[in-house]
């Protein structure tokens, strides 16, 4: 099956730094890599996703880029503010048993200090 | 809005015992997932159901098992509950057309096995 890494496990800015979280996947025809953010106590949330066809997808100070010969992708956060604060996962798609399905890396703790 | 609902927040049991975790979702949503979350370990999928009375494995299928005898409905069963299985336990949904890749996610079930 697919295997994703992700890191820093934990990472810490000032409000208004930029923020960047690395994750690197095994299986080379995933094609769809989506990012969820999860709140204290609340559920996962996607933010923004990519599919393989294309590098980079911007939604305001958040982006995402992607190197499928390297098999990496990164969630990009520009001007950090307190309530970006959250753990957020990477994911990336394989086939299980011929269905889609996902498979998470372990999550990043992003804390913006004010 | 989309709404997938878990009908515990919090649930104790005592080791041994047989234990329904339920999740309803109101969009008509073929695919169904069950997920469980350990800190440090992320989200790891158990099973998933791609429509009504079909069930898959995903990762960590042991010691589990999972019911889905209407569309909106899927059941995860633990048959004889476990310490190991103390975890939170999170429902998800995806339709087949449209946001075909976004799930969306229930607010979780801590379960405590004691």
């Amino acid at each position: 099956g697919e295997n994703v890494e992700q890191h820093p496990s934990t990472l810490s800015v000032q409000e208004g730094d930029s923020a960047v979280i690395k994750c690197t996947y095994s299986d080379s025809a995933s094609n769809y890599f989506p990012w969820y953010k999860q709140e204290l106590g609340k559920r996962p949330q996607l933010i923004i996703d990519i599919r393989s066809n294309v590098g980079e997808k911007k939604d305001q100070r958040i982006a995402v880029t992607l190197n499928k010969t390297a098999k990496h992708f990164s969630l990009h956060i520009t001007e950090t503010q307190p309530e970006d604060s959250a753990v957020y996962f990477c994911a990336a798609s394989y086939r299980n048993q011929g269905y889609s399905t996902l498979t998470f890396g372990k999550g990043t703790m992003l804390l913006v200090s004010p | 809005d989309v709404k997938v609902t878990q009908s515990s927040r919090y649930l104790v049991k005592r080791t041994g015992e047989k234990v329904f975790l339920e999740c309803v979702q109101d969009m008509d949503h073929e695919n169904m997932f069950w997920y469980r979350q350990d800190p440090g370990l992320g989200l790891r999928l158990i099973y998933f159901s791609y429509d009504v009375k079909m069930k898959e494995k995903g990762d960590i299928p042991e010691g589990y098992s999972v019911s889905r005898e209407k569309k909106e409905r899927f059941s995860l069963i633990l048959e004889s509950a476990s310490t190991n299985q103390t975890s939170m336990y999170l429902c998800a949904s995806r339709p087949i057309t449209g946001m075909r890749e976004k799930l969306f996610f229930g607010s979780g079930t801590q379960l405590s096995v004691l």
